[in-house]
């Protein structure tokens, strides 16, 4: 019974580059959840999604940032033109029904911005 | 492999109970181990313990870390139904300049009035 999944676990870019991160949900959730922690911080709720509908992207600054959960496929983050601040621990959580039930997290992926 | 285990899963307890969640841990290259309250939205952090023997207090929470037997527990006296949530347990190792946040699965308490 696999966890949540996260790919890649580190992603190194430089400064302009496109950084995609993707996570697949436990089998049998629907909903999506994902975190920032930045250093010496705590989480950071970024957005939450359900299958090919964002529910809640409060968290998730305006400009570069995006996230989808399509039909079929993982959810993924993507940050456009990263710069130095967005390196940062980014963290995939998913729940199977209610919203914000019992959240499972994925290990994460570790982004450098160089 | 590294893991963070909480046990028990789940627990249903009545107002002024007092309940204690354990987390126990393998892991790599230990740095510190840190305690979320989980209710809606992002979790919230409760405690980060990173030495062995010294307990930290909030309110009516505390919690201890027991680095040679590699577990921690966190303690909740005279329990409210506000104190209704999931309680998340990480690790985090040494690996690069950011750490790295082993979550275990939580700990899922209900406070019945």
């Amino acid at each position: 019974n696999a966890g949540v999944m996260q790919n890649p676990r580190h992603l190194v870019r430089r400064r302009g580059q496109e950084a995609r991160l993707r996570c697949s949900p436990m089998k049998g959730h629907s909903h999506v959840y994902w975190y920032r922690q930045l250093p010496e911080e705590g989480l950071k709720f970024m957005v939450y999604l359900q299958k090919e509908n964002i529910i809640d992207e409060s968290g998730m600054p305006k400009e570069r940032f995006s996230a989808e959960f399509p039909k079929e496929g993982p959810s993924i983050l993507r940050i456009q033109q990263v710069v130095r601040g967005d390196s940062a621990a980014y963290f995939c959580a998913s729940s199977p029904g209610l919203a914000y039930d019992t959240q499972y997290f994925g290990p994460g992926t570790r982004l450098t911005v160089l | 492999e590294d893991k963070v285990v909480q046990s028990p899963l789940s627990l249903v307890v009545h107002e002024g109970d007092t309940v204690t969640l354990n987390c126990s841990y393998e892991v790599t290259n230990f740095r510190s181990l840190l305690w979320y309250k989980q209710e809606k939205k992002a979790p919230t952090f409760l405690f980060m313990l990173t030495s062995s023997g010294i307990e930290k207090k909030s309110g009516r929470l505390s919690s201890i870390l027991d680095k040679k037997e590699l577990f921690s527990i966190l303690n909740i006296t005279a329990t409210q139904t506000g104190d209704s949530a999931v309680y998340l347990c990480a690790v985090e190792d040494q690996g690069g300049s950011q750490g790295n946040l082993i979550f275990g699965k939580g700990t899922k308490l209900s406070v019945k009035p």
